[in-house]
């Protein structure tokens, strides 16, 4: 079955430390984004990247890193720079110049220790 | 500033009720319009709407587009408790940047 696969599904931070939570599709779609959700807030978008080699830093981008060295992933690291890392965290991905619809993955919850 | 606004915020119904959420958007190069039921974890899809007017229907589950006015409304009918879920509107500016209201959460009574 074709789809978003996020993993884990549950991660803890230590202070100090980074950490990587993962994306992969299987879609073929060319873009690729990371959000936040916070409790009682929409989607706040992070990083986007609608072509391999090439992302662009989405409106809190402050505190994350990504990269997107194959089409079938897109990684994004919480630095130690994020204060406030505990959030609910979703990939998604989108053809391009046809059907617009966003497909999700299941998310990433991280908490801080 | 491009935003999304939803109301309300959240909702509590009763089994068969029919219920209206609505978004509202000012957003610069408007493309489409989406609607996401989120239950637990991933949000799927459930319209997107382009086009002033027209309706979209699936099922119990019905949204309509008003560009000139800048919003969409989300009726759901005969309401069920597996309707239960927190209910995102987005709207596509350009060709990526998707930006999301806040959501309502629906819950429904047995």
């Amino acid at each position: 079955d074709g789809g978003i696969t996020q993993s884990p599904k549950y991660l803890f931070r230590k202070e100090g430390q980074n950490v990587t939570l993962s994306c992969e599709q299987n879609l073929n779609h060319d873009a690729m984004y990371w959000y936040r959700q916070d409790p009682g807030q929409g989607l706040r978008l992070i990083y986007y990247s609608q072509i391999v080699n090439d992302f662009q830093k989405g409106d809190i981008a402050e505190g994350y890193s990504v990269s997107r060295e194959k089409k079938e992933s897109f990684p994004l690291t919480v630095t130690s720079a994020q204060k406030n890392p505990t959030a609910f965290y979703l990939c998604a991905s989108t053809r391009t110049g046809g059907d617009e619809k966003l497909f999700f993955g299941s998310g990433t919850q991280l908490s801080v220790l | 500033e491009d935003k999304v606004v939803q109301s309300p915020l959240s909702l509590v119904v009763h089994e068969g009720d029919t219920v209206t959420l609505n978004c509202s958007y000012e957003v610069t190069n408007f493309r489409s319009l989406l609607w996401y039921k989120q239950e637990k974890k991933a949000p799927t899809f459930l319209f997107m709407l382009t086009s002033s007017g027209i309706e979209k229907k699936s099922g119990r589950l019905s949204s309509i587009l008003d560009k000139k006015e800048l919003f969409s409304i989300l009726n759901i009918t005969a309401t069920q408790t597996g309707d239960s879920a927190v209910y995102l509107c987005a709207v596509l500016s350009g060709t990526y940047k998707y930006i999301f209201g806040t959501g309502t959460r629906l819950k429904v009574l047995a």
